[in-house]
């Protein structure tokens, strides 16, 4: 166990809809990345929030926003749904926002989302 | 820019066997380097990582040696177990605040 905690763990909805997931980061953990899984793709890094604010940006797509709350939870919000959309995001933690020393990133188990 | 290329799977070994997975990259500046492992059902763990030319990064009888001239990060295990049944990411981080760039991943199976 990671200590990273995402819900739900399945999401199947249609075509059009919006979606939110939700992870809550390792205790002490100030920094939240979201990645997309998916077969064609592989894994790719969406965004990073550190303590908040926004810190980096990867392939995430306009449809798709993301925040950090208070708490240090993340929500990653996917809108106007496509089929292509269906995937395995994970939420990841680490203490640190990155620099010239590596923090390592752990991982929470997923949430996996289909669109019909 | 960065990227990873790994070799394709699924790789299925026998219990004991010696285990390669291939891993090359592309990078600009002097990339740190990991395996990650996924198994079933569960989220990325680091394996093992190596942050500078000629570093060999090693953990639970994994290795993998970065190897600047021919930029790779091959993945080796000299003897697997079924508990190894899981799927490896190899992947790189330059310098500074970017994120972790990774390979498609292998999958690997080994039966007893």
């Amino acid at each position: 166990d990671s200590g990273v905690t995402q819900t739900p763990k399945h999401l199947i909805t249609a075509t059009g809809q919006r979606v939110t997931l939700r992870c809550s980061p390792r205790s002490g953990d100030l920094s939240v990345y979201w990645y997309q899984q998916s077969l064609d793709q592989g894994l790719q890094f969406l965004i990073q929030y550190y303590n908040g604010e926004e810190r980096a940006k990867g392939n995430i797509l306009e449809r798709f926003s993301a925040q950090q709350f208070p708490d240090l939870h993340s929500e990653l919000n996917l809108s106007s749904l496509e089929l292509g959309d269906s995937a395995l995001y994970f939420c990841a933690s680490s203490v640190g926002a990155g620099g010239s020393n590596y923090n390592e990133q752990f991982f929470g188990p997923g949430t996996r989302l289909t669109v019909l | 820019g960065n990227s990873v290329t790994q070799m394709e799977g699924p790789v299925t070994l026998s219990e004991e066997a010696f285990l390669t997975i291939n891993c090359t990259y592309t990078a600009t500046g002097y990339p740190s380097l990991f395996w990650y492992v996924q198994y079933p059902g569960e989220g990325l763990q680091l394996l093992l990582k190596a942050t500078k030319a000629d570093d060999k990064g090693s953990n639970k009888g994994f290795e993998a040696t970065y190897r600047k001239e021919t930029t790779s990060f091959h993945l080796e295990k000299g003897s697997v177990q079924v508990s190894d049944s899981a799927v490896y990411f190899c992947a790189l981080r330059n310098s500074g605040n970017t994120p972790l760039v990774f390979g498609k991943g292998t999958r690997l199976s080994v039966i007893a």
